[in-house]
């Protein structure tokens, strides 16, 4: 079965500091990993996904997430944090052993983390 | 700028009533999802439908869940009767599924807040 978590339910920052979003998985294979962001009263939005090739994937709004196989881990950063950037985020995981294509792209969502960038 | 629309915004009804909640996705998508998400249960997938037909409804409450796609403009959820635990915010998304393609990303709508009292 494959599942992800985040083990952070909220996480605080200063304006400029960098910040981290911390995202596990696991998966009897390889996984397909994304992270969204839920701003209040909207859908969730895709930042950014990792399906195969350079552990750095760069992602909308200044967003960067690095795949690191050995410790099953997809964290989400940022070099220098905005007010704006407060939000809720969600990674997600597919498991690319999932056979056939039925077309099912079911995805896996963590629980979230809520983001609160202090002025 | 292409969106998931999703109507109504807010729906507050009685107990035991029925409600609707309507989708239009992305023209040219071929995919929808319908997810329920709860302070609780976090986000949880509904149901999933590609080129119209369900593919996985299993998340779904059948007694008095029903979900359906007349047509490829339209998707709907229904609930008869609903209940107060029904309660939460409902999100439909919507997809360009390519038959062996990796996982595209979702696009989702703005959400309809049910609340049943």
């Amino acid at each position: 079965a494959q599942s992800v978590a985040q083990p952070e339910d909220q996480v605080n920052v200063a304006e400029g500091n960098p910040l981290t979003v911390k995202c596990t998985y696991s998966v009897s294979g390889n996984p397909y990993l994304f992270w969204y962001v839920q701003y209040p009263n909207r859908g969730l939005q895709f930042l950014l996904k990792y399906i195969t090739g350079d552990n750095l994937v760069k992602g909308s709004y200044g967003f960067e997430a690095e795949f690191n196989k050995s410790q099953t881990s997809f964290h989400l950063k940022k070099p220098s944090a905005l007010v704006s950037d407060s939000a809720l985020y969600f990674c997600a995981v597919r498991d690319m052993q999932v056979k056939g294509d039925t077309g099912f792209q079911k995805l896996v969502f963590g629980t979230g983390t809520r983001l609160l960038v202090s002025p | 700028d292409a969106r998931v629309t999703q109507t109504p915004r807010h729906k507050v009804t009685e107990m035991g009533q029925e409600v609707t909640m309507r989708c239009q996705p992305i023209l040219g998508h071929n995919t929808v999802f319908w997810y329920r998400q709860t302070m609780m249960q976090g986000l949880e997938l509904l149901a999933y439908f590609r080129n119209r037909a369900p593919l996985d409804d299993s998340g779904m409450p059948k007694d008095r869940f029903s979900a359906e796609m007349p047509d490829a403009t339209l998707a709907t959820l229904k609930i008869q009767p609903s209940e107060p635990r029904d309660s939460a915010v409902y999100f439909c998304a919507s997809g360009p599924h390519v038959v062996g393609a990796p996982p595209y990303e979702q696009y989702f709508g703005p959400g309809t807040r049910l609340t049943v009292t």
